[in-house]
């Protein structure tokens, strides 16, 4: 069976700052695609970065990027020059490529932006 | 703007008393979606629908039930809540990618449900 681990349930980090969020899964399939999910506490999901897993090249978006292993099934995600409006819980999530398959979520991660 | 619109966003309700929630989106989405979110448990998918008339079970579908009559609504249904049920619910949909396979959910705003 497929499984996401997110093992950090809780972080701190001061603003400006960059912190990485850790996030590894586990599947047999050679093809899929992976998501961060930012949720603020106004609970709304929000998608933040997406990476096809036949991308050998690393997703960016603005401040956010991840480091992406394919080997080492591990999907990492940063972000730098952390802002206030950061502090979400951020969740990973991964969908093999074919159809009728269901997409998994990590149990996320709480991250604190602190002042 | 493209949204996907839960209604309503809390509820209380009390054990057995049958309610809907409502989800619709303006996207054309071929893909729709039901999760609960629980503390500790992240988000679990309770029932999929590939298109109209097709709806499948997601990894906690006891105790609900879904329709999919249009492309745009994919309503929610609790015949008989339990406190058990009581949880965050989100409803998402999706394209489907060039492999058929759902590609970048947008998700609703959240229903709070507690029953009682």
């Amino acid at each position: 069976a497929q499984t996401v681990t997110q093992s950090q349930p809780e972080m701190s980090v001061q603003e400006a700052e960059t912190v990485t969020l850790s996030c590894t899964y586990d599947t047999s399939e050679s093809n899929y695609y992976l998501f961060w999910y930012k949720q603020p506490p106004s609970r709304q999901m929000i998608l933040v970065i997406r990476q096809e897993a036949y991308k050998q090249q690393n997703a960016t978006e603005n401040r956010f990027s991840v480091n992406f292993q394919k080997a080492a099934k591990s999907f990492s995600l940063k972000i730098s020059d952390s802002q206030l409006g950061d502090t979400a819980m951020y969740f990973c999530a991964f969908l093999p490529a074919h159809r009728d398959d269901k997409i998994i979520f990590g149990k996320g991660t709480r991250l604190h932006i602190l002042p | 703007e493209a949204q996907v619109t839960q209604n309503p966003r809390y509820l209380i309700t009390v054990t057995g008393k049958k309610l809907t929630v409502t989800c619709s989106q303006n996207m054309n989405h071929e893909y729709m979606s039901w999760y609960r979110q629980d503390p500790g448990l992240g988000l679990r998918q309770i029932y999929y629908s590939m298109n109209v008339e097709v709806t499948d079970k997601g990894d906690v579908p006891e105790g609900y039930k879904v329709s999919r009559k249009e492309k745009r609504n994919f309503p929610l249904i609790l015949e008989s809540p339990s406190p058990n049920q009581t949880s965050l619910y989100f409803c998402a949909s999706s394209l489907l990618g060039l492999q058929g396979s759902p590609f970048e959910a947008f998700f609703g705003q959240g229903t709070r449900l507690t029953v009682v």
